[in-house]
């Protein structure tokens, strides 16, 4: 089955600083990835997703990069604010009839006013 | 507006009980899904549905079951609750289709003591 490795665990960064975490996966017919963040007590919110078919997606402050040949996917957060702060998942959703995705363990993201 | 409600959202019970926790949603979604989340394994599938009378086992089965009767409802039984199953438990749901997002209940905590 698929297996999602995230990189960093946790996260510190200066208000106004960019912030990129990284993500793996192993099933190469993988072909959805999302983003979810989710802040402290809350349930996990879809931010931004990519298809295998694109390189590159981008949603205002935040984007997401795929590089299939590797096999990884980043997010990258520019200008951030201290809303920002939260728990961010990466997942794979690996199609060929499944629906499932196989999430990351979570990259807890510090912004430091 | 449609949603996904979770109940309880906390629960305490004793080692042995049987718990059931409930899951509706009023997209009418075909896809449910159930997740636990736990500190450093980020969110694990346990059960997921595709539709009425269709269920199967995820990552972490072990202990528990679950059945889908109608579209709306995914109840997740935990036969006899164990100190290991304390946990934060999410439900979800999608549509069809590829790529769809998935939609989280805002989850129950769940003590077993």
């Amino acid at each position: 089955g698929e297996n999602v490795e995230q990189h960093p665990s946790t996260l510190s960064v200066q208000e106004g600083d960019s912030a990129v975490i990284k993500c793996t996966y192993s099933d190469s017919a993988s072909n959805y990835f999302p983003w979810y963040k989710q802040e402290l007590g809350k349930r996990p919110q879809l931010i931004i997703d990519i298809r295998s078919n694109v390189g590159e997606k981008k949603d205002q402050r935040i984007a997401v990069t795929l590089n299939k040949t590797a096999k990884h996917f980043s997010l990258h957060i520019t200008e951030t604010q201290p809303e920002d702060s939260a728990v961010y998942f990466c997942a794979a959703y690996s199609g060929a009839g499944s629906y499932q995705l196989t999430f990351g363990k979570g990259t807890k993201l510090s912004v430091i006013p | 507006d449609a949603e996904i409600t979770q109940s309880p959202r906390h629960k305490i019970t004793e080692t042995g009980r049987q718990v059931t926790l409930a899951c509706h949603q009023t997209w009418n979604h075909n896809n449910m899904f159930w997740y636990r989340q736990d500190l450093g394994h980020g969110l694990r599938l346990i059960h997921y549905s595709y539709g009425v009378q269709d269920t199967n086992k995820g990552e972490v089965s072990d202990g528990y079951s679950v059945s889908r009767s109608n579209t709306e409802d995914l109840p997740l039984t935990l036969e006899s609750a164990a100190s290991s199953q304390t946990s934060v438990y999410f439900c979800a749901s999608s549509n069809t289709g590829l790529a769809s997002e998935q939609y989280f209940g805002p989850g129950t905590r769940l003590t077993v003591t």
